[in-house]
């Protein structure tokens, strides 16, 4: 599985756009990125996972570059609510179930 | 609809006691895993199935069994508890690798 390269941590202020971005400069051709999130000491929870389309659903937006080497989490308008561990992961599209987690980008969401 | 299941919730074990920690889907999920998060640390994959009587080995199998009898359940085994398995311990399911897991709230494990 690709390597993610993540910002430790981040601060958003409410409202606001959070953007979180992620580097897979090794990504291969059948592998996505996926995106979760893990609040306080919870189970982590799926947000949303593309190969080389944007991507949006009802949580967040998820830019992926032309290149694919790198993607960018959007949290349109961020809440407290939104505090937590954020995790890039990279992972192909066929196989077992592998999530391949690191040590992800802690947003703080200030009010 | 319950999704993922674990129980117990917590657990103090003595070094070397063995116990079995439940997890549950009633989702008809193929897809089900086992991860543990250290303090500060990512979640690592212990051991995955991709359907019933089938197991694989994930990134940290070393002091765990796994079995996977019917497509509802998968219980992690931990046959002689050290200190070292101190951790939080997540089970995951999906129906396929392309869709999204479903994790259960975890069960936090000490071993003393």
């Amino acid at each position: 599985d690709a390597k993610t390269t993540q910002p430790p941590s981040m601060d958003c202020a409410e409202g606001r756009a959070a953007n979180l971005p992620c580097n897979h400069s090794t990504i291969s051709g059948n592998e996505y990125v996926y995106w979760y999130r893990q609040i306080h000491s919870q189970g982590p929870q799926y947000i949303i996972h593309g190969l080389k389309n944007n991507e949006t659903n009802e949580m967040a937006s998820l830019i992926i570059t032309e290149d694919r080497k790198s993607s960018t989490l959007i949290l349109p308008h961020a809440t407290l609510r939104d505090t937590a561990v954020y995790y890039c992961i990279v992972r192909p599209g066929r196989g077992a179930q592998k999530l391949v987690f690191g040590q992800g980008t802690r947003l703080t969401i200030n009010p | 609809n319950a999704g993922v299941t674990q129980t117990p919730k917590f657990q103090v074990l003595k070094t070397g006691q063995s116990m079995t920690l439940q997890c549950a889907q009633d989702m008809n999920h193929e897809y089900m895993s086992w991860y543990r998060q250290d303090p500060g640390m990512g979640l690592r994959l212990i051991h995955y199935s991709v359907g019933a009587g089938i197991t694989d080995q994930g990134e940290v199998p070393n002091g765990y069994n796994v079995s996977r009898s019917t497509t509802e359940d998968f219980p992690l085994r931990l046959l002689s508890a050290a200190p070292s398995q101190t951790s939080v311990y997540f089970c995951a399911s999906s129906w396929t690798p392309n869709t999204e897991a479903f994790f259960g709230q975890g069960t936090r494990l000490t071993v003393v």
